[in-house]
């Protein structure tokens, strides 16, 4: 079966870009969706099919894939963005990544 | 505006079964096929089955099979997910999820608020 791979954490520093990878063999040749979820809530799109941002998603959330690693960008990082990031695709059942918990300094 | 809402937090014993409902409204409840993830205490998301509430079709993977039953009321807009011989590792926040489809991928752009099921003697 398929796996993503992501690292456990991830900090930025408040306004800087933060970069959060998800790996998988020949990930590229796959559509990579990027969820964005808070403490008690339920998981968020913020990226569909590698570069889409949904309606009210803002234009510092930012996707790319290619090869072996895809990656979302956040920049701009602010004190709302810390959250869980689960990357997934679909491989005739949904993957998820292990998830990547985002800290802003 | 597209609203998934489930039932509430559920308690049960291991070797139980749970059934959880997620009412759908806003769309076409037939349109489109309904997907269950699921998300043990401090841990990610793990995605589990999908269902076609046109014809009642289903796909589990296989880690469930054997043990969930995905099943739905088209008259009132709900599909259920009821998970059998539960053992305390199933406990988990349970969510329904409408997904969005292209020919080689599916996304999910809106969810239920999910619902937390306790497995404890």
């Amino acid at each position: 079966s398929y796996e993503l791979t992501q690292p456990l954490s991830v900090s930025v520093a408040l306004g800087q870009t933060a970069r959060i990878t998800c790996g998988g063999n020949n990930i590229g040749s796959k559509s990579v969706h990027w969820y964005q979820q808070k403490p008690g809530q339920a998981p968020v799109l913020v990226i569909y099919r590698d570069t889409n941002r949904p309606s009210g998603i803002p234009e510092r959330f930012s996707g790319s894939n290619s090869g072996n690693t895809a990656t979302l960008t956040i920049s701009r990082a602010q004190a709302g963005d810390e959250a869980d990031y689960y990357c997934q695709v679909w491989d005739s059942s949904g993957v998820f990544g292990g998830g990547t918990k985002l800290t802003v300094l | 505006q597209v609203q998934l809402v489930q039932s509430g937090a559920e308690m049960k014993r291991p070797g139980a079964s749970v059934k959880v409902s997620c009412k759908a409204s806003g769309y076409t409840f037939t349109a489109y096929y309904m997907h269950w993830v699921r998300q043990a205490p401090g841990q990610g998301l793990e995605w589990m089955a999908w269902m076609d509430p046109n014809n009642g079709g289903t796909y589990y993977a296989q880690k469930f099979q054997g043990r969930v039953t995905m099943t739905r009321d088209t008259s009132i807009s709900t599909a259920y997910m009821e998970l059998s011989r539960l053992r305390s590792d199933d406990a988990a926040v349970y969510y329904c999820a409408r997904p969005n489809c292209s020919s080689t991928s599916c996304h999910f752009d809106y969810w239920g608020q999910g619902t937390l099921v306790t497995v404890s003697s």
